[in-house]
């Protein structure tokens, strides 16, 4: 039958391990970007912004990196911890004040 | 730490019927939002509002929904006649200001489910 909906990439990292997650966006024109968690029914949480003329930008125990260049961010979260499993997801502001949000990855953090 | 509060957090309604999903903005947020999550999809954009008037608005955001800020503190999102694929999570957000450099802060939500 017709599949729906998304299937998300998942990343399954180890406790205590470094946790990688990517995001391409899609607009050369986005010029503010955020990094959003969202647990099991709740709402997205912010977690980390940038701006377009920034390439990296660090805060408490995660980092976002900018590649304008191939439209490429990525949210690097240290010593990642069983708190952190959620969906993550990139949201992007080319013009206006409309969030356009990524697809979102499942990161499954294993004790 | 202020958050953005939202009621109710499950609505069930019957096809045709009128919905109204209330969100309390944080309370020095100038500019308003609505989202909505069809179950396994996207955040999608709906709808944004600022000194009382609708600032920007999504093609999904037709003459079936309305926004309001009836008072100083509630922002709601109606929507007139429901339809089955309404169904969804919508979300309310607020932030300072609507440049694109200050971060929406989202409340946790409505389930909406259209019967």
């Amino acid at each position: 039958g017709e599949s729906v909906g998304l299937h998300l990439p998942t990343l399954s990292v180890q406790e205590g391990d470094n946790s990688i997650i990517n995001c391409a966006y899609s607009n050369s024109a986005s010029d503010y970007f955020i990094w959003y968690k969202q647990e099991s029914g709740k709402g997205p949480q912010f977690i980390i912004d940038i701006r377009s003329n920034m390439d990296k930008r660090q805060g408490q125990r995660v980092t976002v990196l900018l590649n304008k260049t191939v439209k490429h961010l990525s949210l690097q979260i240290a010593a990642t911890q069983p708190g952190d499993s959620a969906v993550y997801f990139c949201a992007e502001i080319s013009y206006g004040n409309k969030l356009v949000f990524g697809a979102g990855t499942i990161l499954r953090v294993k004790s | 730490e202020p958050e953005v509060t939202q009621t109710p957090s499950h609505q069930v309604t019957q096809m045709g019927q009128e919905v109204i999903l209330r969100c309390v903005p944080i309370s020095n947020h100038l500019y308003f939002y609505w989202y909505r999550q069809i179950l396994g999809q996207k955040v999608e954009f709906l709808v944004s509002f600022y000194n009382n008037e609708i600032s920007e608005k999504s093609e999904i955001f037709d003459d079936q929904f309305s926004v309001e800020r009836p008072d100083g503190s509630n922002f709601t999102l109606k929507i007139r006649s429901t339809k089955l694929e309404d169904s969804a999570m919508y979300f309310c957000a607020s932030s300072v200001r609507g440049t694109g450099n200050q971060p929406q802060h989202f409340g946790d939500g409505t389930r909406l489910s259209i019967l």
